[in-house]
């Protein structure tokens, strides 16, 4: 089965407001990325967060990690219209493999 | 710098023909992988081949095949395509296995429809 799932499912938000965007995983890790995927394209690393670190940001992103809990959270503030898109969270499994969750679907109203 | 490019776009395939998808990377790297994305499942891993030369299975790789051909190239082949392998195949690579805080670099996707 898949090591990542993502909450919730699918997402709509006014521009402007802040998106988040959860992730629970099954085994432990060496780290865990942030990828996004507009429509009908091929998907982009947005951030790497290691499993020592708590918390990492990057522009406007912002993703915890709890390995306790096997969770991670990814924030968007500010959000624009360019953020709509799908949005993965994939973490790094047995013998190496990037193994992904199904994904946020996230829509930016205007 | 062209990074991960794949071969063909689309394709559509009848009920039992084969064909290959190709992958390249332009970027030195160990790792490569093939995904399968359907709606609703988000990526699921076919193979991936953490260098030239050696290949393993994914979460789905029955009803295909790779082939790490050099450290550049790593190819997905369907012998008999069947209707449930229509999806959109993605490639990607890393820059070393066994290092692991790097990320992924993916092609723009094979979308292959099979009648």
């Amino acid at each position: 089965s898949q090591q990542g799932e993502e909450d919730p499912q699918a997402l709509s938000i006014q521009e402007g407001e802040n998106a988040t965007m959860n992730c629970s995983y099954k085994t432990s890790i060496n780290n865990l990325q942030w990828y996004r995927q507009n429509s009908g394209r091929g998907l982009v690393h947005l951030i790497l967060i290691r499993s020592n670190e708590r918390e990492k940001h990057s522009g406007r992103l912002r993703v915890t990690l709890d390995t306790s809990k096997k969770s991670s959270s990814l924030l968007i503030t500010a959000s624009r219209a360019a953020d709509t898109a799908s949005y993965f969270c994939a973490t790094k499994g047995r013998d190496d493999k990037i193994i992904f969750g199904k994904g946020t679907r996230l829509h930016i109203l205007p | 710098n062209a990074g991960v490019t794949q071969t063909p776009k689309f394709q559509v395939l009848k009920t039992g023909q084969s064909m290959t998808l190709q992958c390249a990377q332009d970027m030195n790297h160990n790792s490569m992988y093939w995904y399968r994305q359907d709606p609703g499942m988000g990526l699921r891993l076919i193979y991936y081949s953490a260098s030239e030369g050696t290949t393993d299975k994914g979460e789905v790789p029955n009803g295909y095949n790779v082939s790490r051909l050099n450290k550049r190239e790593f190819s997905l082949r369907l012998e008999s395509a069947a209707p449930s392998q229509t999806s959109v195949y993605f490639c990607a690579s890393r820059l070393r296995d066994r290092v692991p805080n790097t990320e992924a670099f993916f092609g723009q996707g094979t979308r292959l429809t099979v009648v």
